[in-house]
């Protein structure tokens, strides 16, 4: 069975640092992996997506994500923290044959310190 | 497109009451997914529907929760009677079926008192 885990529940960044969001998976073939954001009182947006391809992801808002098979790893990076970026993100794997459900990690809220 | 929409994005109800959530996806899309987050399970799919037709209602908690999908355009999630430990936030999202990503709505945040 395919599970998520996000490694800190909460992490705490000053304004410009680096952002490190961890997440591994478990499953018995690579999965398709995801990285939604949530911000407050608002639904999940997709952030970024990996499926095939280059391992390196970029998504929206300047974060992108590497693709680790050995590690089974799919860390969620931003050179700089913003502000803006504070909000909760959910790493999420889905099988790559039929129907696609979501199995989503337990989230990292993300504060970003001035 | 205006997006995946949810109504009411408020709800407070009193133990034992219906709720009915509905779900409006976005035009075109194949599937439609209800999902339950709350502070101690995180995000739960409960139903999902392909082509109106529910395919895996594993996640549903027990039987006071029911997910209809009439047509391509509307789907409502019931709870009958609802419990306080209904309380949280409900997600409809849907997708088509030419990509793997879900389009997320605002969700519908429960409260049962």
């Amino acid at each position: 069975a395919q599970s998520v885990t996000q490694l800190g529940s909460h992490v705490s960044v000053s304004e410009g640092a680096l952002v490190l969001l961890r997440c591994n998976y478990s499953s018995s073939v690579p999965p398709y992996l995801f990285w939604y954001v949530q911000y407050p009182n608002q639904g999940l947006q997709l952030l970024l997506k990996y499926t095939t391809g280059a391992t390196l992801v970029k998504g929206i808002n300047g974060f992108e994500a590497e693709f680790k098979k050995s590690e089974t790893s799919f860390h969620l990076t931003k050179p700089s923290a913003h502000m803006s970026d504070a909000a909760e993100y959910f790493c999420a794997v889905s099988d790559r044959e039929g129907t696609y459900k979501y199995i989503f990690g337990t989230g990292t809220r993300l504060k970003v310190l001035a | 497109d205006a997006g995946v929409i949810q109504s009411p994005r408020h709800e407070v109800t009193e133990m034992g009451q219906e709720v009915t959530l509905r779900c409006k996806p976005i035009s075109g899309h194949d599937y439609l997914f209800w999902y339950r987050q709350t502070m101690m399970r995180g995000l739960e799919l409960l139903i999902y529907f392909n082509n109106n037709v529910p395919i895996d209602d594993s996640g549903m908690p027990e039987d006071r929760f029911s997910a209809k999908m009439p047509n391509a355009s509307f789907s409502t999630l019931k709870i009958q009677p609802s419990e306080p430990r209904d309380s949280a936030v409900y997600f409809c999202a849907s997708r088509p079926a030419s990509t793997d990503t879900q389009y997320f709505g605002p969700g519908t945040r429960l409260t049962v008192l």
